[in-house]
């Protein structure tokens, strides 16, 4: 798997947008990038992933570079709930394996400022 | 929609003891199952799959071991635990090419 980097922490004001960033600068083309976050003492929890278009679901946005370097994670309106480790990784396009030694890093600490 | 079950929350048992933790998931059929384990503060280790009852894969050699009797269920089991199990262990699951999806994890403690 492709190395990430992200900030070791980051403050948002309540009801702003939050904006994680995470560097995958070699990242290959069948890769796809997954964020997770994991709220303390439970388990991680999927949020969004893409390969090279914008995404947006129910909880958040993703913003991929043209280079696919980099990815930008956006949490429109923050709320105390989303204080939680943030997780940007990359993973095989094809991963129907039964394989998944997946590499989560250490993230980013998010804490939402009421 | 599908869920996944892990249990219990938190564990203490001492050195030597048995273990069994149990995890189920709801709403799908055939899945891919996972164990994993967090360290404090570090990132997660495979431990086992299965891509179908009865098959286990071990990522890697250790005190424990993996069961799926049914389709739906996935089993972490040792018959004599040391001070070096304890760790947060996590359940999950998913199905062809879709995301990882994880249970809420077990906090074991070995004493």
């Amino acid at each position: 798997d492709a190395k990430t980097t992200q900030p070791t922490s980051m403050d948002c004001a309540e009801g702003r947008a939050a904006n994680l960033p995470c560097n995958h600068s070699t990242i290959s083309g069948n890769e796809y990038v997954y964020w997770y976050r994991q709220i303390h003492s439970q388990g991680p929890q999927y949020i969004i992933h893409g390969l090279k278009n914008n995404e947006t679901n129910e909880m958040a946005s993703l913003i991929i570079t043209e280079d696919r370097k980099s990815s930008t994670l956006i949490l429109p309106h923050a709320t105390l709930r989303d204080t939680a480790v943030y997780y940007c990784i990359v993973r095989p396009r094809l991963s129907n394996f039964g394989n998944e030694k997946l590499t989560f890093g250490t993230g980013t600490r998010l804490t939402i400022i009421p | 929609s599908q869920t996944i079950h892990q249990w219990p929350a938190t564990l203490v048992q001492p050195v030597g003891s048995p273990l069994s933790l149990e995890c189920t998931v709801e709403g799908t059929s055939n899945p891919n199952l996972y164990w994993y384990r967090q360290a404090a503060g570090r990132g997660l280790q495979l431990l086992f799959y299965s891509v179908g009852i009865g098959q286990i894969s071990s990522e890697v050699p250790q005190n424990l071991s993996a069961s799926r009797p049914q389709d739906r269920q996935f089993i972490l089991s040792s018959k004599k635990l040391l001070l070096s199990d304890s760790g947060f262990y996590l359940c999950a699951w998913k199905q062809g090419n879709s995301p990882l999806h994880f249970g809420n994890g077990t906090r074991l403690t070995v004493t």
